[in-house]
């Protein structure tokens, strides 16, 4: 049984550009969210998305958006990249309601 | 003030020690409380999970939650080299559909021979 995966591995991006990382949930999850998790710190939610809908938001601002497919995959798009947004961007699904949210390996964003 | 304080450490402990990690909470709207372990670039890995006050037990694992002290406590016993790790606590509310997890900063375990 897979579990949630994560691509790409690494990724290096210039001050203003745009990224977009990709997801996909464990095997019969419907439920994705995004976090965002500097060097020494924990995750920070970012957005979580339910039947193809943004269904909450954290403190991001809209350069941060996603999208969730009818398979239940997901993406997180940002845009006017800063070197702030250097961190490691981690997956989490969950099936439905349940409160359980299982991990993906992460993408490790470099923004010089 | 964070809604959810963790001591980083680092935390040194010889091997077959027991260990006691910590977090303590502001939110009484928090309800339901998970410990993950995560090793260095990798994602975290869910170890716990628990909604109610007192003791859950898995093997060599034991959470701890106290929600009128809004403390929460992992013990490792027989520690292993193995669980050299950084330790986070999480935290969430029962919103009738899967919430949002609130973490705190991560306690770096590590578990000398």
């Amino acid at each position: 049984d897979a579990g949630v995966t994560q691509s790409p591995t690494h990724l290096i991006k210039t001050r203003g550009q745009q990224v977009t990382l990709r997801c996909s949930p464990k095997s019969g999850h419907d439920t994705v969210s995004w976090y965002q998790q500097a060097l020494g710190q924990g995750p920070q939610f970012i957005f979580q998305y339910y039947e193809e809908e943004e269904r909450q938001r954290g403190n991001f601002p809209d350069r941060f958006s996603g999208h969730q497919f009818p398979n239940y995959s997901s993406e997180l798009n940002v845009n006017a990249l800063l070197l702030g947004d250097s961190a490691l961007y981690l997956c989490a699904s969950t099936q439905g309601s349940y409160n359980e949210q299982f991990f993906g390996p992460g993408t490790r964003l470099t923004v010089l | 003030q964070k809604e959810v304080e963790q001591d980083p450490g680092p935390l040194s402990v010889p091997e077959g020690a027991i260990v006691s990690l910590n977090c303590t909470y502001s939110n009484s709207a928090f309800q339901y409380f998970m410990w993950y372990r995560q090793y260095s670039r990798k994602g975290p890995e869910l170890l716990m999970y628990t909604y109610s006050s007192g003791n859950k037990e898995d093997g060599r694992f034991t959470a701890q939650v106290d929600k009128s002290s809004k403390y929460i406590s992992l013990f490792i016993r027989d520690s292993q080299p193995s669980d050299s790790a950084t330790y986070l606590c999480a935290t969430g509310s029962n919103t009738g559909t899967a919430s949002k997890l609130t973490f705190g900063t991560g306690t770096r375990l590590q578990v000398t021979l």
